[in-house]
């Protein structure tokens, strides 16, 4: 299974768009990017996930480059609930495998 | 909105005593996940089961740890005897489907245990 690596920490305003990034040079051609995050002594939420295309919904918007090896999360107007960790998660056919995520904070 | 139940939130234990965590899926979820999350880190599978049956546990520490979905809804997983380093969140997620999908995993609260 392929694996991802992101950037530890990420600060943005609140207000401003949030966009965080995810390399996955190894991905193979039928593993989906999958993004879920986690508040603080929660459980993970699901938030998106995509093969080729670039997807949205209420909550993000993911962003594959063509040659799908990185994507891109985007929280169009980040609040300060939105403080988490962000993992990106390359899914194959077993399961998924989590790195460490990027710590996102959001800041008044 | 249906939940993955957890029980219980917080557990705190001493080393060599047995520990239980219960877990209730999404109703008619077929999948059942249990993880494992050290401070700091993502989450690490250590079991996986369709329905009763168990699909995945190479990294469930058989001397110690075991699972069981007996009836293929709710399950439990269990520590005996606990040592100081399983100390972490234990996580249990649910999906309609199994391998080889898309399938979204939602996840409970956790259930948080603190080995002395």
């Amino acid at each position: 299974d392929a694996k991802t690596t992101q950037p530890t920490s990420m600060d943005c305003a609140e207000g401003r768009a949030a966009n965080l990034p995810c390399n996955h040079s190894t991905i193979s051609g039928n593993e989906y990017v999958y993004w879920y995050r986690q508040i603080h002594s929660q459980g993970p939420q699901y938030i998106i996930h995509g093969l080729k295309n670039n997807e949205t919904n209420e909550m993000a918007s993911l962003i594959i480059t063509e040659d799908r090896k990185s994507s891109t999360l985007i929280l169009p107007h980040a609040t300060l609930r939105d403080t988490a960790v962000y993992y990106c998660i390359v899914r194959g056919y077993y399961q998924l495998i989590w790195g460490a995520g990027t710590k996102l904070i959001i800041k008044p | 909105e249906a939940e993955v139940a957890q029980s219980p939130r917080y557990k705190i234990t001493e080393k060599s005593q047995a520990v239980a965590f219960w877990c209730d899926p999404i109703s008619g979820h077929a999948t059942l996940y249990w993880y494992r999350q050290i401070l700091g880190q993502g989450p690490e599978l250590l079991v996986q089961f369709q329905d009763e049956s168990v699909v995945d546990d190479s990294q469930l520490p058989k001397d110690r740890f075991s699972a069981e979905r007996l009836k293929g809804v709710d399950s439990t997983l269990k520590i005996q005897p606990a040592e100081l380093g399983d100390s972490a969140m234990y996580l249990c997620a649910s999906s309609l489907m199994g391998q080889g999908n898309t399938g979204e995993l939602f996840f409970g609260e956790g259930s948080r245990l603190t080995v002395l």
